[in-house]
């Protein structure tokens, strides 16, 4: 069974750093492209980020390139996302998604999701 | 970036009835690279349809998936109680930069 663990989400100030982690199991990790999407407080669906299976390629959304680094560790299985310079537009419930296709590099649509972590940024 | 809107923002309907959800792209999505997600109150989305029409791994045959190009359709022939809840589309044709639509609420009338 497909699971994604979420977890690191807690109340930062502004400005502030955080660091989320995702653990992954019941899936070969390393053949898959992962990705973070967010959604702020009664809000839709934002993707965020993504990272190929090798890690060899990383993309981000506009609204958080420059702030967010996407990493992967395949050894451990996890998926991470170090938030830098949060703001409060950044509060937002974090889900890890799994993508679809084995080996797309480029990220496609997403199979499994976690059940996300409450990322709160407040003064 | 191609922007999708949903319509309409809420659609109440009764069980049994036949429900018909719009996703529209501002550019035509490239290999109809659809996807339609269902997310009830405090659960993650729940993938529903992908490349616009195949139905995902244990989904009911009454949801379906249709459209090519910029327009877009999910249909659910005959309402069941636990199909009301929230329906995004995605767009993953200009991946990696990939787009959600704003939503469509279901709801019970």
């Amino acid at each position: 069974e497909v699971q994604l663990v979420e977890s690191g989400g807690v109340v930062v100030q502004p400005g502030g750093s955080l660091r989320l982690s995702c653990a992954a199991s019941g899936f070969t990790f390393d053949d898959y492209t992962m990705h973070w999407v967010r959604q702020a407080p009664g809000k839709g669906l934002e993707w965020v980020s993504l990272i190929s299976w090798d890690g060899g390629s990383t993309y981000y959304a506009d609204s958080v390139k420059g702030r967010f680094t996407i990493s992967r560790d395949n050894s451990k299985n996890s998926l991470y996302l170090q938030m830098n310079s949060l703001r409060t537009e950044d509060t937002a419930l974090y889900y890890c998604a799994k993508d679809a296709p084995p080996g797309v590099y480029s990220g496609s649509y997403f199979d499994y999701w976690g059940q996300g972590t409450l990322v709160t940024v407040s003064s | 970036e191609i922007v999708l809107t949903q319509s309409p923002g809420t659609l109440s309907l009764s069980p049994g009835e036949r429900a018909t959800l719009s996703c529209r792209a501002s550019q035509s999505v490239s290999s109809s690279y659809l996807a339609w997600y269902q997310q009830k109150p405090g659960q993650a989305p729940r993938l529903l349809i992908y490349g616009a029409s195949s139905r995902a791994t244990g989904i009911p045959d009454r949801f379906s998936g249709s459209g090519s190009g910029t327009d877009f359709t999910l249909t659910i022939s005959r309402l069941e109680p636990e199909d009301f809840a929230v329906y995004y589309c995605q767009q993953y044709g200009s991946s990696p930069r990939v787009t959600f639509g704003q939503g469509t609420r279901l709801e019970i009338k």
